[in-house]
């Protein structure tokens, strides 16, 4: 049983409107990670944290923002959808180094 | 820079047979990990085996093992006994203490058949 839920699972949003892709855990790991999913099913780390009120922007570009005010609680916003937007937002947090990420089941947007 | 290869984007196995996945990985560092994740479709990805780069011996998880060569940089993974519910992307990755991120390959689709 996953230890860290995303949600929605799946979303269909119209071309300028906000959304924010919500990411916990219970684990209380202090590190998490979101990563963008193209369709060819390549992994691109978009953001990241070490703790509360740390935030990194990752090794790809995105429009997105994240924030960390909660340990367990890591949300990714997009102010404005675009079409190239549509993807699958992975989120995964981890414990301790070399021991890996666990993670959520994403979430599957279509920006129309 | 440090990157992961998987030169196989498609791969296809009968039931109870063996596969092996191919990872290279490129880095001067001497000390990482690397790791092989299970993507099945429409599901979670999954953590499939670990492997520490200062062990010479390569790790097992039951019918999943790894063939380990830091020399050569290379990373496969062995699947045994190929069961249905392995029909999935895997995806080998790798990281670094310095760093603290996974880097991914771009993944092989695995095809069980019956």
């Amino acid at each position: 049983e996953a230890d860290i839920y995303q949600t929605p699972r799946y979303l269909v949003i119209g071309t300028g409107k906000k959304i924010t892709l919500e990411c916990s855990q219970t684990m209380g790991h202090d590190k998490m990670y979101w990563y963008q999913q193209d369709p060819g099913m390549e992994l691109h780390l978009i953001h990241y944290s070490y703790g509360v009120n740390s935030t990194e922007k990752g090794d790809l570009s995105s429009e997105s923002t994240v924030s960390r005010i909660r340990t367990e609680h890591f949300p990714l916003t997009l102010e404005s959808a675009r079409p190239s937007h549509t993807s699958q937002y992975l989120c995964a947090s981890r414990k301790d180094r070399g021991y890996g990420y666990t993670f959520g089941s994403g979430t599957r947007l279509t920006v129309v | 820079a440090q990157t992961v290869t998987q030169s196989q984007p498609e791969m296809s196995v009968q039931e109870a047979e063996t596969v092996t996945l191919s990872c290279t990985y490129d880095t001067s560092e001497s000390n990482y990990y690397l790791f092989w994740y299970k993507q099945p479709p429409s599901r979670q990805m999954i953590l499939v085996i670990r492997q520490e780069a200062y062990k010479q011996q390569n790790a097992t998880e039951n019918r999943f093992s790894v063939n380990f060569q830091k020399a050569a940089k290379s990373f496969s993974l062995k699947i045994s006994d190929s069961q249905l519910g392995d029909t999935a992307m895997y995806f080998c990755a790798f990281m670094t203490p310095n760093t603290d991120k996974l880097i991914f390959g771009t993944g092989t689709r695995l095809q069980v058949f019956p």
